[in-house]
């Protein structure tokens, strides 16, 4: 079975301050994707990436980067010179299945405070 | 193009007692899948709906079930609410059974039971 783990709870950091927050994830599919959700205090969950198992390359778009390591089964995200509206709790979230549904995995969540 | 709604925004029930939560998709999506947030935890899969079939479920029991209409809008119903059962319920839709489409999520209602 497909878990994600994301060990940091909480973590607070100063505006302009770069923050990265750590993904793992156990799957025995060799075909899977991962994702990156923040969540706002609104509830709504807003897609910020997707990468799939065959593509390591890192990911790099305006403020926002991720690394993927498969041979450490790690997926973290790293916001470079952080903002008060990067303030919500993110979540790394895993799919194994061809399309969303019953295999789609989320991890618990890293609230993320960027203080002014 | 419209997102995904749902309907109520907040909702405050007894236990034993009987909801229905809705959703309209994105225009154009045919599939939904709903989730349950349990405060300071990740959703959790309940079900999916493909074209106004059952397309999966999570592990839930069945006093939770759906519908999906052939306008593709949805509904989530508990019965016999159990304060377990208190939670943000979010669905999302997607165009179809592929995972190289995005699924876009609704605002989420809150479900509060006393």
């Amino acid at each position: 079975a497909q878990k994600v783990t994301q060990a940091q709870t909480e973590i607070s950091v100063v505006e302009k301050e770069d923050v990265t927050l750590d993904c793992v994830y156990e799957t025995r599919d060799t075909t899977y994707y991962l994702f990156w959700y923040k969540q706002p205090p609104s509830g709504e969950l807003v897609f910020l990436i997707r990468r799939n198992s065959f593509d390591e390359q890192n990911e790099i778009s305006g403020r926002y980067s991720w690394n993927f390591q498969k041979s450490t089964s790690s997926f973290n995200f790293t916001i470079t010179a952080s903002q008060v509206v990067d303030s919500a709790v993110y979540f790394c979230a895993l799919s194994e299945a061809p399309y969303y549904g019953q295999n789609f995995v989320f991890g618990p969540g890293t609230r993320l405070s960027v203080l002014p | 193009e419209t997102g995904v709604t749902q309907s109520p925004t907040h909702l405050i029930k007894t236990r034993g007692q009987q909801v229905t939560l809705r959703c309209s998709s994105q225009s154009g999506h045919n599939t939904v899948s709903w989730y349950q947030q349990a405060l300071g935890q990740g959703p959790q899969f309940i079900f999916q709906y493909y074209r106004e079939e059952e397309n999966g479920r999570g592990n839930f029991p069945p006093r939770f079930s759906g519908l999906q209409f052939p306008n593709y809008s949805s509904e989530l119903n508990v019965n016999a609410l159990e304060l377990d059962d208190s939670a943000l319920y979010l669905c999302a839709s997607s165009l179809a059974l592929i995972r190289d489409d995005e699924q876009f999520f609704g605002p989420g209602t809150r479900l509060t039971v006393l």
